[in-house]
């Protein structure tokens, strides 16, 4: 069965601090991995899209990798800020239907000051 | 760009009551989405389209209905309101790329059904 799973479900850090997101997917044919923010009460946002030939992809304090052999991705999150305080979801297209995603079901990040 | 709008924000039904939930956008995209989202768990598609006219059923169709007349609208009816959709529900849109495609989401509607 297609599959996405995120660890840690949750997660507190300090201000400043950095923290690594995980997300492991079971999903064949593979054709790109994306991952969202959604602030609470609110719509997901695109952080990033990554397609199976990219290895790491940046979007300012946020940095993506993505090891298709293992299936796995991380999302890396530097110098927290307290806006940062979300849940990040991994999302992949179910057997390379990009109208069909799987969405995992987060890991909620609290930055604390 | 308003980018994309949902209406109502909130609403409150009784068992076996129906409405249209309201979803436009005004990025000229092709695909539109709707997805229901519970308490801690992942997003789930209720329907989607590809272009005006063509519409698809998703993971979790059953209860409701949809319509696309024009690339901008896409609402979702529910028919005979049951409380298993309480539930807060997103319409998203979407344009194909090489790389994939960015979902753009709405601000959703909370939905209690009593």
């Amino acid at each position: 069965k297609n599959q996405v799973e995120q660890s840690p479900q949750s997660l507190i850090i300090l201000e400043g601090k950095n923290c690594t997101l995980q997300c492991n997917y079971t999903v064949s044919p593979f054709s790109n991995l994306r991952w969202y923010k959604q602030d609470t009460g609110r719509g997901p946002v695109s952080l990033t899209i990554m397609t199976f030939s990219e290895n790491t992809k940046s979007n300012g304090r946020y940095t993506a990798t993505l090891d298709a052999d293992t299936k796995q991705s991380s999302l890396h999150i530097t110098a927290s800020q307290l806006s940062d305080s979300a849940s990040y979801i991994c999302v992949v297209p179910n057997a390379g239907n990009n109208r069909k995603l799987i969405w995992g079901l987060g890991t909620s990040l609290a930055v604390n000051p | 760009n308003a980018g994309v709008t949902q209406t109502p924000k909130f609403r409150i039904l009784k068992i076996g009551q129906s409405m249209t939930l309201q979803c436009a956008q005004d990025m000229n995209h092709n695909y539109m989405y709707w997805y229901r989202q519970d308490p801690g768990m992942g997003l789930k598609l209720i329907y989607y389209s590809v272009g005006a006219g063509i519409t698809d059923k998703g993971e979790v169709p059953n209860g409701y209905n949809v319509s696309r007349s024009t690339t901008e609208d896409f609402p979702l009816r529910l028919e005979l309101a049951a409380p298993s959709q309480t539930s807060v529900y997103f319409c998203a849109s979407s344009y194909e790329t090489s790389r994939g495609d960015e979902q753009f989401f709405g601000p959703g509607t909370r939905l209690t059904v009593l």
